[in-house]
């Protein structure tokens, strides 16, 4: 089965560093990748995603994740973070052409950002 | 009007009663989604409709009843709930077609806090 792996379930940082949310995950097939984010009492709202093409893909909000095949691997970056940005950020993949579930996303557990002053 | 729209956004309940949730999506899309989301656990898909027929029933208790009478409302009935389903209800909708599309992009509400005492 899929599985998706948020290795940091916490990440703290002061305004203005750069973030890295890491994102692995498990398939032997292609697969299609997003990064969400929930903003607190708010549903999920899409980053950015990798369908093909370039493997490094921009987002909204300054965000942008690098597809890496080999590694199995969607880690999500953004140079200088806002306190703005402090929410849960949800990274979910689907496998192409698995059988004929319309729209199947599996997430990850999420990973807490907190950016402090 | 917002995309995808949930009532109530807070509702307790006891184990005996019956309660509804409510979700509408203001996007023209073709596919809906109810997600469950835990403290702790990755979202778990529920149920997904496309064109109004159900497209997929995740191992949902029966205690758990979606119902989608057009393609802009879905509803998630529920009776004598146990307090492990004390969660967050979030909905979904995408363009989806028939045939399915793994690249649409899923759009959610803010949820429905649900707890069962």
């Amino acid at each position: 089965a899929q599985s998706v792996t948020q290795l940091d379930s916490q990440v703290p940082v002061f305004e203005e560093a750069p973030v890295e949310l890491r994102c692995n995950y498990s398939s032997s097939v292609s697969v299609y990748l997003f990064w969400y984010v929930q903003y607190p009492n708010q549903g999920l709202q899409l980053l950015l995603k990798y369908l093909s093409g370039s493997t490094l893909v921009k987002g909204i909000n300054g965000f942008e994740a690098e597809f890496n095949k080999s590694q199995t691997s969607f880690h999500l970056r953004k140079p200088s973070v806002h306190i703005s940005d402090t929410a849960e950020y949800f990274c979910a993949v689907s496998e192409i052409g698995r059988g004929s579930t319309l729209g199947r996303l599996y997430f990850g557990r999420g990973t807490q950002l907190t950016v402090w002053p | 009007e917002t995309g995808v729209t949930q009532t109530p956004r807070h509702l307790v309940m006891g184990m005996t009663n019956k309660k509804s949730l409510k979700c509408e999506q203001h996007l023209g899309h073709n596919a809906m989604y109810w997600y469950k989301q835990s403290a702790k656990k990755p979202l778990e898909l529920m149920f997904v409709y496309s064109l109004e027929e159900r497209v997929e029933n995740n191992s949902v208790p029966s205690r758990f009843s979606p119902e989608c009478p057009n393609s802009s409302h879905l509803f998630l009935h529920l009776h004598t709930l146990q307090p492990e389903d004390s969660a967050l209800y979030l909905c979904a909708s995408s363009q989806g077609t028939v045939a399915g599309t793994l690249t649409d992009t899923q759009y959610f509400g803010p949820g429905t806090r649900l707890t069962v005492l």
